[in-house]
């Protein structure tokens, strides 16, 4: 099966500091991974994604990830955070096996805290 | 475009008692998965409908259930309630394959009193 992990379940950060937060993944196919963003009392919303074309992703709001695979890595960064930044940030993925069509697998989340 | 709705948006409801969320889909996609979050498990999945039918399903009991209509639109019942039930109930929609993003509503949070 699928697994995802954050590493850091916090994160804190400076405002207008480098936003660093860390997604490894396990996956026996090629994987299409995604990071979403979650604000208090609301739903998921798509940062960006990676689906085999180009490793560097670019997402909304400045937000980019890099796919790596030898280091089976899908890091979010951002250069300069922003206090509108702070969320709780998920990584997820998923694959092209029958048995998990329409099955996103999540990390355990990273909350951003963004001082000024 | 409209994005995708849930209702009701709040629920308390007691143990043993049963509740149906509903989930309303963007235009045009006929994926739809329902996922729980909690603090505990966080997000968890739930089962994934494809043009009416459950093409996967979670690792949660009996008790949860689901069924979409031919207008995508999906519904989830929960029988029997236990207060492990409170949660975030999450519903997202997609064109069905696994590159193509999965869209969120904001969720149904279930009370179980």
């Amino acid at each position: 099966a699928q697994s995802v992990t954050q590493l850091g379940s916090h994160v804190s950060v400076s405002e207008g500091a480098l936003v660093l937060l860390r997604c490894n993944y396990s996956s026996s196919v090629p994987p299409y991974l995604f990071w979403y963003v979650q604000y208090p009392n609301q739903g998921l919303q798509l940062l960006l994604k990676y689906t085999s074309a180009a490793t560097l992703v670019k997402g909304i709001n400045g937000f980019e990830a890099e796919f790596k695979k030898s280091e089976t890595s899908f890091h979010l960064t951002k250069p300069s955070a922003h206090m509108r930044d702070a969320a709780e940030y998920f990584c997820a993925v998923s694959d092209n096996r029958g048995s998990t069509l329409g099955r996103l697998y999540f990390g355990r989340g990273t909350q951003l805290t963004v001082w000024p | 475009k409209a994005g995708v709705t849930q209702t009701p948006r709040y629920l308390i409801k007691t143990r043993g008692q049963q509740v149906t969320l509903s989930c309303s889909p963007i235009s045009g996609h006929r994926s739809v998965s329902w996922y729980q979050q909690t603090p505990g498990q966080g997000l968890q999945f739930l089962f994934e409908y494809f043009s009416e039918t459950q093409r996967n399903k979670g690792n949660f009991p009996g008790r949860f259930s689901g069924r979409q209509f031919s207008n995508s639109r999906s519904e989830m019942n929960v029988s029997t309630l236990e207060l492990g039930d409170s949660a975030l109930y999450l519903c997202a929609s997609s064109f069905g394959t696994p590159y193509n993003e999965q869209f969120f509503g904001p969720g149904t949070r279930l009370t179980v009193l």
